[in-house]
């Protein structure tokens, strides 16, 4: 069974670089887009952007050049930085595995929160 | 951006009736790209619904999906207590993918 786990920092401080790694089990990564997704608390959801099977990437230009994201050749693992951080970025962070159709599978979520 | 609205924003229900959520999108968007997704409170999203009308592995078939072009249904049968939480749809055919501001279903 397709498994994602989220880790990294909890806490990051203001103009400070957010930095998240996704880790991926029992899963290929061909085929399929991995997606950083979003959560700021009591709000909705926002797509930050993906990392394609195929090594291009694409990302929401309202996060204005501030995202990166990038897999190791394993295919285990995708990384999410954010730089330049405010309070605004503070939200919980999901990792997913997409297709054109939907996400079917989601990390569980970690918390990241701005703050000096 | 594709600006997707959601309604109506809360629904309040009792055990066994039907619920439908609407979810109409700013332009016209492909039905292969149309996601509804069900969150719990404290859960990650789970994948109810993909490419407008395809239930996800495990989903009941009290769950069901519909709509073209601009407008998007997602309908639940026989509504059940631990159908309560959130409903989100999703599409993912336009760069950068937007979700509704999502529908909260309450079981009295």
């Amino acid at each position: 069974q397709v498994q994602l786990q989220e880790s990294g920092s909890g806490l990051v401080k203001p103009s400070e670089t957010l930095s998240l790694t996704c880790s991926v089990s029992s899963a290929s990564f061909s085929n399929y887009f991995w997606n950083w997704i979003r959560q700021p608390p009591g709000k909705g959801l926002e797509w930050i952007g993906y990392l394609s099977y195929s090594g291009s990437t694409n990302y929401n230009p309202s996060l204005r050049g501030r995202v990166s994201i990038s897999g190791d050749t394993s295919h285990t693992r995708f990384s999410l930085t954010l730089s330049s951080v405010t309070a605004a970025d503070t939200a919980v962070y999901y990792c997913a595995r997409s297709t054109f159709s939907g996400a079917d599978v989601w990390g569980q979520g970690t918390l990241v929160t701005v703050s000096s | 951006d594709i600006v997707l609205t959601q309604s109506p924003d809360t629904l309040s229900l009792s055990p066994g009736e039907g619920a439908t959520l609407s979810c109409r999108a700013s332009r016209r968007i492909t039905s292969r790209s149309l996601a509804w997704y069900q969150q719990r409170p404290g859960q990650a999203p789970r994948l109810l619904i993909s490419g407008a009308s395809s239930r996800a592995t495990g989903i009941p078939d009290r769950f069901s999906g519909g709509g073209s072009g601009t407008d998007f249904t997602l309908t639940i049968d026989r509504l059940a207590p631990e159908d309560s939480a959130i409903y989100y749809c999703h599409q993912l055919g336009h760069s950068p993918q937007t979700f509704g501001q999502g529908t909260t279903v309450e079981i009295k």
